[in-house]
């Protein structure tokens, strides 16, 4: 199974300021074939399932807020929210699709500091 | 507007089975992947099966739990047998989007609880 590895476990960033967080890879996720990687980002709030952000690393879906993006290739990673806003106080998980079983990240808890 | 609604959940004592079931609406079911992923109480996420081309499971759950489909009925179901307290934890039917290589996730429903207890 591909190992995913997310860090920090949480952090705690004031409104308005930039979130950072890291996935690690315990395989590449860069497909030669097709140049892409093959990796997810999701949300959960409280209480709610989870919801896709980002998918091939880099690609926002639509309706998320710009202040999302992904990064990164091969086996590191990186999510980044430019300016947190209240409602983005969640765990984040990264994924993996480039085999089966589809692996998670252990999750990053973003609060408010 | 595509929804997922799953239904089944409860609490089973260990070495019982649970059936359970998504009902998806607002997108062709046939043309995708589906699969079922859980989160144990306070913990990460864990796909457990999906069923693409065929049925595909984890390892901890093979040779216990079946995945199987209704496209006559838009219907995902999940048989659990053999159920342990490990099985514990939410359950999400999700729909999934093909890679080529593999499948991640864009919609997800809002889970359903299986409690595996004495």
């Amino acid at each position: 199974d591909i190992v995913m590895t997310q860090s920090p476990d949480s952090l705690a960033v004031p409104l308005g300021e930039r979130a950072t967080i890291n996935c690690k890879t315990g395989q590449n996720l860069l497909y030669s074939f097709d140049d892409r990687n093959y990796l997810a980002w999701y949300q959960q709030r409280p209480g709610q399932p989870p919801k896709l952000l980002i998918s091939w690393a880099s690609n926002r879906e639509s309706g998320v807020p710009d202040r999302f993006s992904g990064s990164g290739s091969a086996t590191d990673f990186t999510l980044t929210i430019s300016r947190l806003q209240a409602e983005d106080v969640a765990v984040y998980y990264c994924q993996q699709y480039f085999s089966p079983p589809y692996t998670f990240g252990q999750g990053t808890k973003v609060e408010i500091k | 507007e595509v929804q997922l609604v799953e239904s089944g959940g409860g609490l089973v004592q260990p070495g019982g089975s649970l059936t359970l079931s998504c009902a998806a609406s607002g997108f062709k079911f046939s043309n995708f992947a589906m699969s079922w992923v859980r989160q144990a109480p306070g913990r990460g996420l864990e796909s457990v099966a999906f069923f693409s081309a065929g049925p595909y499971y984890t390892d901890s759950v093979k040779g216990r739990f079946t995945i199987s489909r209704d496209n006559s009925r838009n219907t995902l179901s999940l048989q659990m047998n053999s159920l342990r307290v490990e099985d514990t934890a939410v359950y999400y039917c999700a729909k999934g989007v093909s890679s080529g290589r593999g499948l991640f996730f864009d919609y997800w429903g809002q889970g359903a609880l299986v409690t595996v207890s004495s």
